[in-house]
């Protein structure tokens, strides 16, 4: 079964300052999908990003880039110049796709963002 | 604006009483989904559906059931809530275009409490 580890808890960034988040995954799939999403206090979950594992580079959406390394099985997300609505709890997700459905994703347990101001 | 939305915001229950909680989308997507999310853990993926194809988690205990009568509602059964039921539970859409590259959906949650 694939597992999505996110080892930190909580972080805590001083706003305008830059911030990453790890997260490792365990997989024997060569094909598959990673997110970052992000969920706001009493808020819905709202992607943030996505890598496809075939592609080499790094995804990037404004301020949020990863860090995507497939031999490490690691999938981290930078926040630049973080901001007070930045503030949430972050998920790091897999998605393997099997080409008869649509399968869920596997989630970690997420991470704990705080900005200071 | 097309979303989704989960009714109620807040559910509480007691022990062994059924409860349903539901879920509704404005986006046509093919493909639902229900998660729980206790404190401190990663959501949880109980079954989805593929159009009208129920597809069940392995590890979904039997006192979850669900139902999809049109596209646009799916709804969570809890036959028999314990007190080990007391979570979050979202709901999720998504487009199943071939890719699995297509993001989830989702709705605020429904937060369940069990007395």
């Amino acid at each position: 079964a694939q597992t999505v580890t996110q080892s930190q808890p909580e972080m805590s960034v001083q706003e305008a300052e830059t911030v990453t988040l790890s997260c490792t995954y365990d997989t024997s799939e060569s094909d598959y999908y990673l997110f970052w999403y992000k969920q706001p206090p009493s808020r819905q979950m709202i992607l943030v990003i996505r890598q496809e594992a075939y592609k080499q580079q790094n995804a990037t959406e404004n301020r949020f880039s990863v860090n995507f390394q497939k031999a490490a099985k690691s999938f981290s997300l930078k926040i630049s110049d973080s901001q007070l609505g930045d503030a949430a709890m972050y998920f790091c997700a897999y998605r393997v796709y099997s080409g008869g459905g649509a399968d869920g994703l596997t989630f970690g347990k997420g991470t704990h963002l705080i900005i200071q101001p | 604006d097309a979303m989704v939305i989960q009714n109620p915001r807040y559910q509480v229950t007691q022990f062994g009483k059924p409860v349903t909680l539901s879920c509704s989308q404005t986006l046509n997507h093919n493909v639902m989904y229900w998660y729980q999310q206790k404190s401190s853990q990663a959501p949880k993926l109980l079954f989805h559906y593929y159009d009208k194809d129920f597809n069940n988690e392995a590890d979904t205990p039997d006192n979850f059931q669900s139902r999809r009568p049109n596209t646009s509602f799916c709804f969570l059964d809890i036959r028999s809530p314990g007190l080990g039921d007391a979570a979050m539970y979202l709901c999720a859409t998504s487009r199943d275009t071939g890719q699995g590259n297509s993001p989830l959906h989702f709705g605020n949650g429904t937060r369940l409490t069990v007395t």
